[in-house]
C-alpha cells in the first residue's frame, strides 16, 4: 500500500528566508504527487500537483516542488518565505485508477517576523 | 466559478445520535471524495462517489455512509455517533472520476466541523 512521510512535524523560519518541506513517499509505479496547504479552521487548498512530465513544478503563491524518483520525494520550496505563508503543509499521492489520496501527517510552518 | 460547498460548517450532536452533512462541487465536477481529519490519524480517506457510484471506500465502519445525487451533490451520513466521530469532514471534487491508471485533481471545500459529545 501507498504510503507518505513527512518527517518534519514542526519548522520554523524567519521572514525572507528561504523553505524546504520534505515529503517521500512509498509507491511502486509512478505517483500522482500533490501539496496542499490549511489554514487554521479552514479546508485544504492545493499548492502544485505532479503527473508526469517536467520533474520541476510550478505551484501558486511562489513555491515549487521537485519529484525525484531516485530519492522517492517530493519537497515543496520557497525562495522566500512571507508571514501569511504560516500554515499546515499536506504532501499526498495518488495512485491512479481512483481519487483516493493519501495524505502525510503534514508539517506545521511558522514564520518568525 | 464557485469553490467546493458544504453545508453545515458547524454541528454539534451527541452520543447516539445521527448526523448528514452535504457537500456540492464545483460546478461540472462530477466526483466527490470525502474525508475525516483529526489530530490523532490526521486525514484519511472515507469514500469516493462518481455519477451516483461509490468508487471507493476507506477503512471505516459501517455507521459511515454516503451518496451520491444526479447533480453531483453528495452527503454523508453517520450513525450512532461516538465521541470519536468528533471531526473536521472534508469533501473535495473534482472532474473525473479518476479512471484509466489517472488520479484527478481534487479541490476541497471548507469542512464541516463535528462535535460530538
Amino acid at each position: 500500500a501507498q504510503s507518505v512521510t513527512q518527517p518534519d512535524i514542526h519548522i520554523t523560519v524567519s521572514e525572507g528566508a528561504s523553505l524546504e518541506l520534505r515529503c517521500n513517499y512509498s509507491y511502486g509505479a509512478t505517483p500522482y504527487l500533490f501539496w496542499y496547504v490549511q489554514s487554521p479552521g479552514q479546508g485544504l487548498q492545493l499548492l502544485l500537483k505532479y503527473f508526469s512530465g517536467d520533474t520541476l513544478v510550478q505551484g501558486i503563491k511562489g513555491f515549487e516542488a521537485e519529484f525525484k524518483r531516485s530519492q522517492s520525494s517530493f519537497n515543496l520550496r520557497k525562495p522566500s518565505v512571507h508571514w501569511s505563508d504560516a500554515a499546515e503543509y499536506f504532501c499526498a499521492v495518488g495512485t491512479g485508477g481512483g481519487n483516493k489520496l493519501t495524505f502525510g501527517t503534514g508539517t506545521q510552518l511558522k514564520v518568525e517576523l | 466559478k464557485a469553490g467546493v460547498t458544504q453545508t453545515p460548517r458547524y454541528l454539534i450532536k451527541t452520543r447516539g445520535q445521527q448526523v448528514t452533512l452535504s457537500c456540492s462541487p464545483i460546478s461540472g465536477h462530477r466526483s466527490v471524495s470525502w474525508y475525516q481529519q483529526t489530530p490523532g490519524q490526521g486525514l484519511q480517506f472515507l469514500f469516493e462517489y462518481f455519477s451516483e457510484t461509490q468508487r471507493n471506500k476507506g477503512n471505516f465502519p459501517g455507521r459511515f455512509s454516503g451518496r451520491q445525487f444526479s447533480n453531483s451533490r453528495s452527503e454523508m451520513n453517520v450513525s450512532t455517533l461516538e465521541l470519536g466521530d468528533s471531526a473536521l469532514y472534508l469533501c473535495a471534487s473534482s472532474f473525473g472520476p479518476g479512471t484509466g491508471g489517472l488520479t484527478d485533481t481534487q479541490y476541497f471545500g471548507p469542512g464541516t466541523r463535528l462535535t460530538v459529545l
